[in-house]
């Protein structure tokens, strides 16, 4: 039973450039959940979507953040012209039923911005 | 911020209970006290979740006192592979209170 996969693992992008990145929730799952870790911090929740639907982006900046999880696919979480202070570990989790607290995680992005 | 009062860090020897506490004084009624871990680098791991009563997993034991104000989480018999940033969440049971709000967690190093 696969659990959370996320990819790429590790993305090296320069200033300007845009990343993508992306989430397969667990088999059955359709509620995914994306988080901020900067170093040695704590995770930051940054957007909540279900199928199709934006539930909660509370916690994503305005600007150059965007995020989907369409009807067929990953969910994406883009960032447009990055900069180095974008640099941070990217993680997602999802959830079998709505807004569960009790959430599984996949191993995270990277992202390096140079 | 954070619900949640955490010793930075921790110590333990391998084959012995490890006992992680958590202070959550301003707990209210239906909020649920959650534990997660991160090893290294990896991405989170659910552990376990009460709301008042005492809670035992295959992973942990969940003990909650009785004015619910602190929680203990004991993983029983500890190996090297459970070194790990410990986080105890509150957190409430309805449909938006999704947003797990992460502390800094306790530091646990198992000493062989």
């Amino acid at each position: 039973n696969a659990g959370v996969m996320q990819n790429p693992r590790h993305l090296v992008r320069r200033r300007g450039q845009e990343a993508r990145l992306r989430c397969s929730p667990m088999k059955g799952h359709s509620h995914v959940y994306w988080y901020r870790q900067l170093p040695e911090e704590g995770l930051k929740f940054m957007v909540y979507l279900q199928k199709e639907n934006i539930i909660d982006e509370s916690g994503m900046p305005k600007e150059r953040f965007s995020a989907e999880f369409p009807k067929e696919g990953p969910s994406i979480l883009r960032i447009q012209q990055v900069v180095r202070g974008d640099s941070a570990a990217y993680f997602c989790a999802s959830s079998l039923t709505s807004g569960r607290s009790e959430q599984y995680f996949g191993p995270g992005t990277r992202l390096t911005v140079t | 911020d954070a619900k949640t009062t955490q010793p930075p860090s921790m110590d333990c020897a391998e084959g012995r209970a490890a006992n992680l506490p958590c202070n959550h004084s301003t707990i209210s009624g239906n909020e649920y006290v959650y534990w997660y871990r991160q090893i290294h680098s990896q991405g989170p791991q659910y552990i376990i979740h009460g709301l008042k009563n005492n809670e035992t997993n295959e992973m942990a034991s969940l003990i909650i006192t009785e004015d619910r104000k602190s929680s203990t989480l004991i993983l029983p018999h500890a190996t090297l592979r459970d070194t790990a940033v410990y986080y105890c969440i509150v957190t409430g049971s309805t449909d938006s209170n999704y947003q797990l709000i992460w502390g800094a967690g306790t530091k646990l190093i198992i000493k062989p």
